[in-house]
């Protein structure tokens, strides 16, 4: 019965390299969730996708960030071009319809 | 943006003494969740509330859905010192409330 499978754990790139993050969601859930979390600062909402469906992105940055939710395979969200900003842990999250959200354990992206 | 104000930010407790926190808002939501967060690890879900009033017990845990829908508190009682970590609440909007505003969380520590 496995959880929500983020990877990798943790993610080294230089600035203006590419972020590719992966989520599986559990099992039998179709709701997938994308949040950033700075040290010592609770989680922020970017991105809620269904599959092949972006439904909400409002916390998405405009420039740079993409996510994704393929018939197949994970969710990825990708980041273009790092800054030292996009230094954070990003967790993702699944659930059933209208029901809680279960996290996976994050990628720790530091940016050099 | 909707915020939310959690408190205290920490807690220093003697193992087998009950504790409380709580969270607040100038926004109502449709939800509150509560999450405890160990180092290194995903949000884990405690419980979920989802009408205004409701109490709800798991474990020693017992958390209750403020009847303006702007505010919750979360009791734990007889503490051990498994309990250390970060709690964080949130608070669920749109459709479904899955969009999840954080609070900052508040650190306890149990001292044996």
């Amino acid at each position: 019965n496995a959880g929500v499978m983020q990877n990798p754990r943790h993610l080294v790139r230089r600035r203006g390299q590419e972020a590719r993050l992966r989520c599986s969601p559990m099992k039998g859930h179709s709701h997938v969730y994308w949040y950033r979390q700075l040290p010592e600062e609770g989680l922020k909402f970017m991105v809620y996708l269904q599959k092949e469906n972006i439904i909400d992105e409002s916390g998405m940055p405009k420039e740079r960030f993409s996510a994704e939710f393929p018939k197949e395979g994970p969710s990825i969200l990708r980041i273009q071009q790092v800054v030292r900003g996009d230094s954070a842990a990003y967790f993702c999250a699944s659930s059933r319809p209208n029901q809680p959200q279960h996290f996976g354990d994050g990628t720790r992206l530091s940016i050099l | 943006g909707q915020q939310l104000n959690q408190s205290p930010q920490s807690m220093f407790i003697q193992e087998g003494e009950d504790v409380s926190m709580n969270c607040t808002s100038s926004s109502i939501f449709n939800t509150w969740l509560w999450y405890k967060q160990d180092p290194g690890e995903g949000p884990v879900l405690l419980i979920a509330l989802y009408k205004a009033g409701e109490l709800t017990s798991n474990g020693r845990l017992t958390a209750q859905f403020g009847i303006t829908r702007k505010d919750s508190f979360l009791n734990i009682s007889a503490s051990i010192p498994s309990d250390v970590g970060i709690y964080f609440c949130a608070g669920g909007s749109g459709a479904g409330s899955y969009q999840l505003t954080f609070g900052k969380g508040t650190k306890l520590s149990v001292i044996p």
